[in-house]
């Protein structure tokens, strides 16, 4: 019954790795997003994804690459992991942009 | 882009205080204002949200008011709860096709018994 799920919840990984964090969501939304929550709390917006448009954020480098198999998933891919992209990965979704969105669990991962 | 600035970053009171988080944004064209709670380890979850050709909202103990001029809008949770301890964040959307959320740096709230 979950609405936006991601996988793992945890994550522990070596620098130089590369991995993928799962989100589903089964709401029937057209629009879903990657969020990066800092040890700060401060929650950011990674990428968008709309009716197969794909937005990024400028300021997220491109190690980091969002992959949609279908409108229901958006995965996310991160390349060549460093310490500094530990944090708390959310997924979130909502019907069409500029409305409410659900957020997924959280992915925490940590680089060591 | 869009900029929102949130105050106070952490904010204590007592049980049946009221308590007001305040945010400004920068683009005027923002025109969706959602508050999200966070509880500890948890996911940002929906409060109240409010849209631009509205002045306030209102649910149950909490209200949202947005002063389109200013370029503000504001929380306010009365008789608070020790419940409502959490993180709380506001937001501004852009009314375009693609618009994201942005987020302020949130509002750790403390309420003690």
């Amino acid at each position: 019954d979950t609405a936006v799920s991601q996988t793992p919840k945890y994550l522990v990984t070596q620098m130089g790795n590369d991995k993928s964090i799962k989100c589903e969501q089964n709401l029937g939304h057209d629009t879903m997003y990657w969020y990066k929550q800092d040890s700060k709390k401060f929650l950011k917006i990674m990428f968008s994804y709309n009716n197969k448009e794909l937005i990024i954020n400028e300021t997220v480098p491109n190690r980091f690459s969002p992959k949609s198999p279908d409108k229901a998933h958006l995965n996310l891919h991160i390349n060549s992991l460093e310490l500094g992209d530990s944090a708390v990965y959310f997924c979130a979704s909502s019907p069409v942009p500029n409305t409410e969105a659900f957020f997924g669990q959280g992915t925490r991962l940590t680089v060591v | 882009g869009e900029n929102v600035e949130q105050h106070p970053s952490t904010l204590s009171v007592q049980e049946g205080d009221s308590a007001v988080i305040k945010c400004t944004y920068s683009d005027s064209a923002s025109n969706y204002f959602p508050w999200y709670k966070q509880e500890l380890g948890k996911r940002p979850q929906l409060i109240i949200d409010i849209r631009s050709n509205v002045g306030e909202k209102k649910d149950q103990r909490i209200a949202v008011t947005l002063n389109k001029t200013a370029k503000h809008f504001s929380l306010h949770i009365t008789e608070t709860q020790p419940e409502d301890s959490a993180v709380y964040f506001c937001a501004a959307s852009i009314g375009s096709g693609y618009s994201t959320l942005t987020f302020g740096k949130g509002t750790m709230l403390l309420v003690s018994p």
